[in-house]
């Protein structure tokens, strides 16, 4: 099993939509959760940091974190075609571990 | 306050050839962490360095190593190149104060 997972995409959303992005990770003992954003070509981008359970809002983001589940997702509200990119959900120990992606298009 | 930087930006080596990769970190950070990129594997975590000293290591061969001067500048060296290690290899910064990794713009290498 890989260490982490996210759901496969890509994933289509037309503008103004909510976009959802789900990650599970296997380690029970990763404290911190990072959202990453990477354009094509370029590198990754934190958007979003989250430690404890429940939910973090950031503009137009949110994450929501459930360790009991191993859970951690993404919503981004009112997508715009700025957002089309790869989100990367990644969990620390002591190293970064990555999730594979998921690329999302936003259709205007 | 300035970025992650890389340089070079951009490497065309050749099989068997040798390329030191250079990063300095966010002004302040004393962590710097590598990882390679690549379409296959996604990314992956080389070794992460703290106030001069090898912190962490990933499961990678011994033709990479990293070394961190004092002024947390760091440096990775990759030896007897493999066509495989063509990858995008990222640099991340953090600060002593929380996990979050900062990154620079990644050095594509192409070995030929």
């Amino acid at each position: 099993q890989k260490e982490v997972e996210q759901n496969s995409g890509p994933l289509s959303v037309p503008e103004g939509a909510i976009a959802s992005l789900n990650c599970t990770y296997s380690d029970r003992v990763s404290q911190s959760f990072f959202w990453y954003r990477q354009y094509s070509g370029k590198s990754p981008e934190l958007i979003m940091s989250i430690y404890s359970n429940g939910d973090k809002e950031d503009g137009r983001f949110t994450a929501q974190l459930n360790k009991a589940s191993q859970y951690v997702s993404l919503l981004i509200r009112d997508s715009q075609p700025s957002d089309s990119a790869t989100y990367l959900c990644a969990v620390r120990d002591y190293k970064l571990s990555f999730g594979a992606g998921t690329t999302v298009t936003v259709r205007a | 306050k300035a970025g992650v930087t890389q340089t070079p930006r951009y490497l065309i080596k050749t099989r068997g050839q040798q390329v030191t990769l250079s990063c300095s970190p966010i002004s302040g950070h004393r962590s710097v962490s590598w990882y390679q990129q690549t379409p296959g594997q996604g990314l992956q975590f080389l070794f992460e360095y703290f106030s001069e000293t090898q912190r962490n290591k990933g499961n990678f061969p011994g033709r990479f190593s990293g070394r961190q001067f004092s002024n947390s500048r760091s440096e990775m060296n990759v030896s007897t190149l493999e066509l495989g290690d063509s990858a995008l290899y990222l640099c991340a910064s953090s600060s002593d104060r929380n996990n979050e990794q900062f990154f620079g713009p990644g050095t594509r290498l192409t070995v030929l």
